[in-house]
Order: structure tokens, then C-alpha cells, then sequence
């Protein structure tokens, strides 16, 4: 059973502030890396795909990073938003037999106070 | 470009019941994936469909099945509800390659009295 941990469960920021968060995935048989944001109400909806060792991504005020031989990537937002609270997801993809499953972390709970 | 489409928005069964749950990919997609939501736990995944072609199952009993047509819409049947199957179900399509990024829908939440 792979195991897709993230850290911390729930982060409550300023507007304003930058935050960063971690996902934590098996280090061996890696394929890919998702992140998602998932606001209240709405649908998951795709943030990044990283599919390489020292992969950085970047959309707007929020960017990623990944290190897939120790097993973790972590997203950054920088000058937190409102807007930008919501549950943020990472799922892991393995190279195994399964390259179509994502294993979903629990998620970041993130709030933003104006 | 119409999004995912699920259907019923919301549904409520009984135990012992079956339950049928559709979802319509954006057009182009060919993939279909389904997830089960519950509280206190991340998205589980379902299964996937590739042109009418289950290519992966997760751990979830035989009561769990579904199907993809030709078009590409997919359907998720669960026989003989139990309470544990109350969550919400979301479905996501994409092209179908690797490293496709997911388009979900915007679920269907299922309670089971």
C-alpha cells in the first residue's frame, strides 16, 4: 500500500504571508507528482504535473518543487491571497502496473485571513 | 469546452440497494478515472477506463463496478449498499497519455440510509 503523507494537515496565514507545504511520497518506482486545489464547493483542479528529479514549476504566486530520491516535493505561495484558501492535494503516481492510479495525499487545509 | 459532467448531483439510497452513477469527459478525452471521498480520508481511487478498456482497480470489493462506452461517458455502479458507502464520488477524465493532469467533475455525494 503506498503511502502519500502532507504536512501540515491545516495552516491558517495572513494575507499577505507566504506559506509552503509538503508532500511526502515513496521514494523507489516514482512516475509522477501531482499537486491539486480543491476550493470549497468547486472541483479538484490541476495545479502541476512534475515528472523529473529537481523539477521546478511555477503558476503565478505559487510554484512547486520536487526531489523524487528522497521522496518529497513542496509548494509555495508566496503573498498568500483569500482566494488562495482551499485544501491543496498531492498525488503520487508509480511506475508500477498502476501508471494510471493516483494515490492521493489527505491534503493541506489552507486559510487565508483578510 | 463543457467540463466533466456528473450525474446525479446527489443522491440518497437505502442499504441493500444499487446505485448507478454517470459521468460525461470532456470532449477529446478518453480516459475516465473514478474517486470515493469519505470524511477523514483522502481521495481513494476507483478505477480507470481507457476506451472501453478498465486498465486499473483499486481495493475496493466486486460490489463496485463500472463501464465505459464508446463515446467515452462512464458509468459507476455499487450493488447492495452498505453505510459505509455514503461519500462523495468524483470522477475525472483526461487524453489518457502519461502524465496527464486529471479534469474532475464536480461529484456526485451519495448517502446511504
Amino acid at each position: 500500500i503506498l503511502n502519500v503523507e502532507q504536512s501540515p494537515q491545516s495552516l491558517h496565514v495572513q494575507e499577505g504571508d507566504s506559506t509552503n507545504f509538503t508532500c511526502s511520497f515513496p521514494s523507489s518506482n516514482f512516475y509522477a507528482l501531482h499537486w491539486y486545489r480543491w476550493e470549497t464547493a468547486k472541483s479538484p483542479e490541476a495545479l502541476f504535473v512534475m515528472t523529473l528529479n529537481g523539477d521546478e514549476k511555477k503558476k503565478g504566486r505559487i510554484s512547486a518543487t520536487l526531489n523524487t530520491k528522497e521522496g518529497y516535493s513542496y509548494l509555495y505561495i508566496k503573498g498568500s491571497q483569500p482566494e488562495d484558501s482551499a485544501t491543496y492535494l498531492c498525488a503520487f503516481q508509480d511506475s508500477g502496473g498502476s501508471n494510471y492510479k493516483l494515490t492521493f495525499g489527505k491534503g493541506t487545509l489552507l486559510t487565508v485571513n483578510p | 469546452k463543457a467540463g466533466v459532467t456528473q450525474t446525479p448531483r446527489y443522491l440518497i439510497k437505502t442499504r441493500g440497494q444499487q446505485v448507478t452513477l454517470s459521468c460525461s469527459p470532456i470532449s477529446g478525452h478518453r480516459s475516465v478515472s473514478w474517486y470515493q471521498q469519505t470524511p477523514g480520508q483522502g481521495l481513494q481511487f476507483l478505477f480507470e477506463y481507457f476506451s472501453e478498456t478498465q486498465r486499473n482497480k483499486g481495493n475496493f470489493p466486486g460490489r463496485f463496478s463500472g463501464r465505459q462506452f464508446s463515446n467515452s461517458r462512464s458509468e459507476m455502479n455499487v450493488s447492495t449498499l452498505e453505510l459505509g458507502d455514503s461519500a462523495l464520488y468524483l470522477c475525472a477524465s483526461s487524453l489518457g497519455g502519461a502524465y496527464e493532469k486529471l479534469f474532475f467533475g464536480s461529484g456526485t455525494q451519495l448517502s446511504v440510509l
